[in-house]
């Protein structure tokens, strides 16, 4: 069982490029999520989703836009890569709305912005 | 605002010497709470879960505590391992279907 899987692992991007994060899981979990990280710091949700179809902002959207076309695939875009976007991202999942169950989490996609 | 603060940002320790790791949390709703660790270069890895409607509960080696008068929350470690090695996140449900806030981490270093 894989789990979520996230690709790629790192990636430098220019600045005003564009690219995106893939993320899948086979749990068939309805929820996902998509969190980046900053050196020291927590989680913080960028975009997440109660199923497929269905999309909602977190703390920090601006900057990113998701779809989720299946409940296996949540890819993030990042449109116009700035540097405030290096981050580690984080891709998740939970069988319920994470309130109440645990997240499974991928392994992550170190991102540069230079 | 709503905030979940870790009291120490770094934590070493000898193998073998349990560890306690503090949560401080802001929100007295809070009704769901979660320890996750992280090691380098891997995503979260949960550990251990709470609700509101109990103040302790144990796993295999850990055992988190939730006092609500204080609103504080600890993970216990015992006989700590090399392989604790990690930051170790708290996170709270502020609300029902809420979304999880998640703290800054502490860095647990075991020394062997």
């Amino acid at each position: 069982n894989a789990g979520v899987t996230q690709t790629p692992k790192f990636r430098i991007l220019k600045i005003g490029q564009s690219m995106t994060l893939q993320c899948t899981q086979d749990m068939n979990h309805n929820y996902m999520y998509w969190y980046r990280q900053d050196p020291g710091m927590g989680l913080k949700l960028i975009y997440y989703s109660v199923g497929a179809g269905i999309t909602d902002k977190g703390e920090v959207p601006n900057g990113y836009n998701v779809s989720r076309s299946t409940t296996e695939d949540f890819p993030l875009r990042l449109e116009l890569a700035a540097p405030s976007q290096t981050s580690v991202y984080f891709c998740a999942s939970s069988p319920r709305l994470w309130g109440s169950e645990k997240l499974f989490f991928g392994s992550g996609t170190q991102l540069s912005v230079l | 605002g709503e905030s979940v603060g870790l009291h120490l940002p770094t934590l070493s320790v000898q193998e073998g010497d349990n560890s306690i790791i503090n949560c401080a949390y802001s929100n007295s709703a809070s009704d769901y709470f979660i320890w996750y660790k992280q090691e380098s270069g891997k995503g979260p890895q949960f550990i251990i879960d709470i609700r509101s409607n109990m103040d302790k509960r144990q796993g295999q080696r850990v055992t988190v505590l939730l006092n609500k008068t204080v609103k504080h929350l600890s993970l216990q470690i015992a006989a700590t391992q090399p392989g604790d090695s990690a930051v170790y996140f708290c996170a709270e449900n502020p609300s029902q279907g809420g979304k999880l806030i998640f703290g800054q981490g502490t860095e647990l270093s075991v020394k062997p």
